[in-house]
């Protein structure tokens, strides 16, 4: 049960665009259409934000986006704004019926 | 309203053993399978377990296997987790969290309760 791997930091300027990838395997996000994505802030729970890879639940902004090719999804943020700053971690469901996080990436919007 | 309220959470020695609970409100809670995920002060999200709605399946991380028990009492709205044998590397905020319907992600979570194992 390797966590899966994102990048520790990003950055971007207001209104810009930033893709924050999430690698796995193929046992886990090559495996399945089961991504998940949260956004927290500190001190707080985190937030479903992507679900299924590309979902948005209701609420949610369209400025959120998420794909997929082969073990890599990726979370896109369009039109960034000073509230999206925060810490979002990718998850999938694996072949062991159990689920594992990504390390978690910290985005600066500066 | 809907919401997860989680307590139980404090300080405890190594090799005690702890129960934590998840009170749930607003919603068929009999109709859910509930995780719990923890997060170690500075760290990054684990997922800890997952109970099925009935508590007939559950399945462990293997970093709290054969220590965590997750069960249920469905008829309180209740989620609990007994640990046993703590260690340092269990001290964290434990996070009680709703298994989405219709989608494979964690939909509604709780504010937390922190744990800290400490002699």
């Amino acid at each position: 049960q390797s966590a899966l791997t994102q990048p520790a930091s990003v950055s971007g300027s207001p209104g810009q665009s930033i893709t924050i990838s999430c690698t796995g395997t193929s046992s886990d996000v090559g495996g399945y259409n089961y991504v998940s994505w949260y956004q927290q802030y500190p001190g707080k729970a985190p937030k479903l934000m992507i679900y299924d890879v590309s979902k948005r639940p209701s609420g949610v902004s369209n400025r959120f986006s998420g794909s997929k090719s082969d073990n890599t999804a990726s979370l896109t943020i369009s039109g960034l704004q000073a509230e999206d700053e925060a810490d979002y971690y990718c998850c999938s469901y694996t072949r062991s019926s159990t689920w594992v996080f990504g390390g978690g990436t910290k985005l600066t919007v500066v | 309203q809907v919401q997860l309220v989680e307590s139980g959470g404090g300080v405890v020695q190594p090799g005690r053993s702890l129960r934590l609970s998840c009170a749930a409100f607003g919603f068929t809670f009999s109709s859910y399978a509930m995780h719990w995920v923890r997060q170690a002060p500075g760290k990054g999200l684990e997922w800890v377990t997952i109970l099925s709605y009935d508590g007939s399946n559950k399945y462990y991380a293997d970093s709290v296997m054969g220590r965590f028990t997750m069960s249920r009492d469905n008829s309180k709205n209740t989620l609990y987790l007994h640990m046993n044998s703590l260690t340092a590397e269990d001290t964290a905020v434990y996070y009680c969290a709703r298994d989405m319907r219709g989608g494979n992600a964690f939909d509604m979570w709780g504010q937390g309760t922190m744990v800290t194992v400490s002699s």
